[in-house]
């Protein structure tokens, strides 16, 4: 079972809809949990830390569940300008998911 | 911007040709790290620098070798590499290396090809 995984998608959803993906982990000793933002021939950047008690940014929700050992992120209300790769980074060591790629349609 | 600058951001090679790339963050870490990006894989950490001191090397082959002479600037030596090294190559720092809380900031990387 890989460390990480996450569904590659790519999720393709109408703008203003609401999307959620899912990664899962294997390591039950995880500390920490972020999910990253990748546009197409860009670096990663941090897209909002996960914390125990789930957490909202905007449009963006995170949460964890350490029972089921996944994290996952819901955004409302899409935009264009959503599209893009979202990556999980679990740390116990330092982890990425392939990344799930999201696209949005006008 | 980032803190965290690359150079070059495009770079051709043959296999007998030796490179190398530069990183260098603003940000102050202590932490640095290069990671390889391929098509369709997740991010692969390649090594990690604290403090200088390399404390990771994830079974990289001996033809990527790395240098950190100081904490603002990393270095990834390449030399007869193979067409499959051809990947984006991906510095990153944050402010410890293993603070498991910290956020790693990424540079814009070096696209590699190798012909």
């Amino acid at each position: 079972r890989k460390e990480v995984e996450q569904d590659p998608g790519p999720f393709n959803v109408p703008e203003g809809a609401t999307v959620a993906f899912n990664c899962t982990y294997s390591n039950s000793a995880s500390q920490s949990f972020f999910w990253y933002r990748q546009d197409c021939r860009k670096e990663p950047k941090l897209l909002m830390s996960v914390y125990s008690s789930g957490n909202e940014d905007g449009r963006f929700t995170a949460q964890l569940n350490r029972a089921s050992q996944y994290i996952s992120l819901l955004i409302r209300d899409s935009k264009l300008s959503d599209s893009a790769t979202y990556l999980c980074v679990v740390k116990h060591k330092i982890i990425f998911g392939s990344g799930t790629r999201l696209s949005i349609r006008p | 911007e980032t803190g965290v600058t690359q150079t070059p951001r495009h770079l051709v090679m043959g296999m007998t040709n030796k490179k190398s790339l530069k990183c260098e963050q603003h940000l102050g870490h202590n932490a640095m790290y290069w990671y390889k990006q391929s098509a369709k894989k997740p991010l692969e950490l390649m090594f990690v620098y604290s403090l200088e001191e390399r404390v990771e090397n994830n079974s990289v082959p001996s033809r990527f070798s790395p240098e950190c002479p100081n904490s603002s600037h990393l270095f990834l030596h390449l030399h007869t590499l193979q067409p499959e090294d051809s990947a984006l190559y991906l510095c990153a720092s944050s402010q410890e290396a293993w603070e498991l809380t910290d956020t790693q900031y990424f540079g814009p990387g070096t696209r590699l090809t190798v012909l």
